[in-house]
């Protein structure tokens, strides 16, 4: 069965702060793994999308990183600012464009 | 470029009622997406429209789940009847259209619209 498991559930930083969060999928065959940011109200924001031959991709303060061979993958917030208090999905797509998406890591940054 | 637009943003019913959000998904997008996320879960998907055609219905609970997709462009979800376990926000998203790069399948999501079933 296709899953993706994200750690922490939650984390508390505090402003300007680094934190990583953790996506670990067992989705087979795999195609692309997208990390999506959701504030509150809102919908999902893709964030970074990364395919089989890439193990780093960045955006700004945020860079994922991904390692296909032990099917994890890291989202790296460097410097974080109150604004980036939001929930953080990891989504894997593997045959047929299936999309496993995980369920999510609430991020609070504290001022 | 006009994001997704759903409406209506919040509905309160109670169970047994019937209920139905619409979905305007961005301009030239083939492929559209209902989810619906319980609280503290992931988006779960509900149906995968491409134009106006059923891709992936696997997930939709038929015997009360609905929905379909007008010509190709706009797209209403209902339920009828409600059950108390329902209650969620249904998220719709749109992307360019499937079978190509990884870039143009981007989904574009929705507000959503986040409904309490009484």
């Amino acid at each position: 069965k296709n899953q993706v498991e994200q750690s922490p559930q939650s984390l508390i930083i505090l402003e300007g702060k680094n934190c990583t969060l953790q996506c670990n999928y067992t989705v087979s065959p795999f195609s692309n793994l997208r990390w999506y940011k959701q504030d509150t109200g809102r919908g999902p924001v893709s964030l970074t999308i990364m395919t089989f031959s890439e193990n780093t991709k960045s955006n700004g303060r945020y860079t994922a990183t991904l390692d296909a061979d032990t099917k994890q993958s890291s989202l790296h917030i460097t410097a974080s600012q109150l604004s980036d208090s939001a929930s953080y999905i990891c989504v894997v797509s593997g045959s047929a464009r299936q999309l496993t998406f995980g369920s999510g890591t609430q991020l609070t940054v504290l001022p | 470029e006009a994001g997704v637009a759903q409406s209506p943003r919040y509905k309160i019913i109670e169970k047994r009622q019937s209920v139905a959000f619409w979905c305007n998904p961005i301009s030239g997008h083939a492929t559209l997406y209902w989810y619906q996320q319980i609280l503290g879960q992931g988006p779960k998907l509900l149906i995968q429209f491409q134009n106006n055609g059923v891709v992936d219905d696997s997930q939709l609970p038929k015997d009360r789940f609905s929905a379909e997709r007008l010509k190709g462009v706009d797209s209403t979800l209902k339920i009828q009847p409600a059950k108390l376990e329902d209650s969620a926000v249904y998220l719709c998203a749109s992307s360019l259209e499937l079978g190509r790069k990884p870039l143009q399948e981007t989904q574009y999501f929705g507000p959503g619209t986040r409904l309490l079933v009484l």
